[in-house]
């Protein structure tokens, strides 16, 4: 696709119920990035994918979040035993070039998670 | 670790006049930074990248500037237009991939 496409753009759960949201990058970007953006705050860094390389996983905020990333394209942030907390919107972003300090980030619309 | 702050946090101007977004961060050891927009309901468009060893990237009526030693950049919007109206978010890297976000200025334009 033309950009990097995350869904669903909104889901509503309960309290102490599994999501999965959705990131596909634009295609030939080996890098991929997931952050999450809580109301007020700044964006706050989950977890970096980059090729066949294990991810970086050090801003997974608990055991109950977990990524994969499947064949160097599609990903997926899964929450288990969700919580009100986990109210965000999450953001997934993509960049061709990762280490040469001049790559761009390109993110998708992201998906408004809310836990009631 | 790595401490980015924007300010004002939002600003409102009347059309035509020119826009300066700080940001400051506390390591200066930086990767390089960059300057976001972000619409409502929308994801982060990257309008300007500085690497570490620039002063300065223009684009139209974008120019920012970083100061490493003073851990300070300022986005400058030169005759702005209602169609800026948004929110600015500056990102540092302190390695090729990890950035580390300010909270953004929220920037009205006034037809």
């Amino acid at each position: 696709g033309a950009g990097v496409s995350q869904s669903p753009s909104n889901k509503v759960t309960e309290k102490g119920k599994d999501v999965e949201l959705r990131c596909d990058p634009i295609s030939g970007h080996t890098a991929l990035y997931w952050y999450r953006q809580s109301l007020g705050q700044g964006l706050e860094f989950l977890i970096y994918f980059q090729g066949n390389s294990a991810p970086d996983k050090s801003g997974l905020p608990s055991d109950r979040f977990s990524a994969e990333r499947t064949g160097g394209s599609v990903s997926t942030l899964t929450i288990q035993r969700t919580q009100q907390e986990d109210s965000a919107v999450y953001l997934c972003a993509s960049s061709l070039r990762p280490g040469t300090g001049v790559e761009k980030l390109f993110f998708g619309s992201g998906t408004q998670l809310s836990v009631l | 670790k790595q401490e980015v702050t924007q300010i004002p946090a939002a600003l409102s101007v009347p059309e035509g006049e020119n826009l300066v977004l700080n940001c400051s961060f506390t390591d200066s050891a930086i990767y390089n930074l960059q300057w976001f927009r972000q619409d409502p309901g929308k994801g982060l468009t990257s309008l300007l990248l500085i690497q570490s060893s620039q002063r300065e990237q223009t684009s139209g009526r974008l120019n920012a500037s970083l100061d490493k030693s003073s851990g300070r950049s300022t986005l400058y919007i030169a005759a702005s237009q209602p169609g800026d109206s948004a929110t600015y978010l500056c990102a540092v890297s302190s390695n090729d991939y990890k950035l580390s976000f300010g909270a953004g200025t929220t920037v009205t334009v006034r037809a």
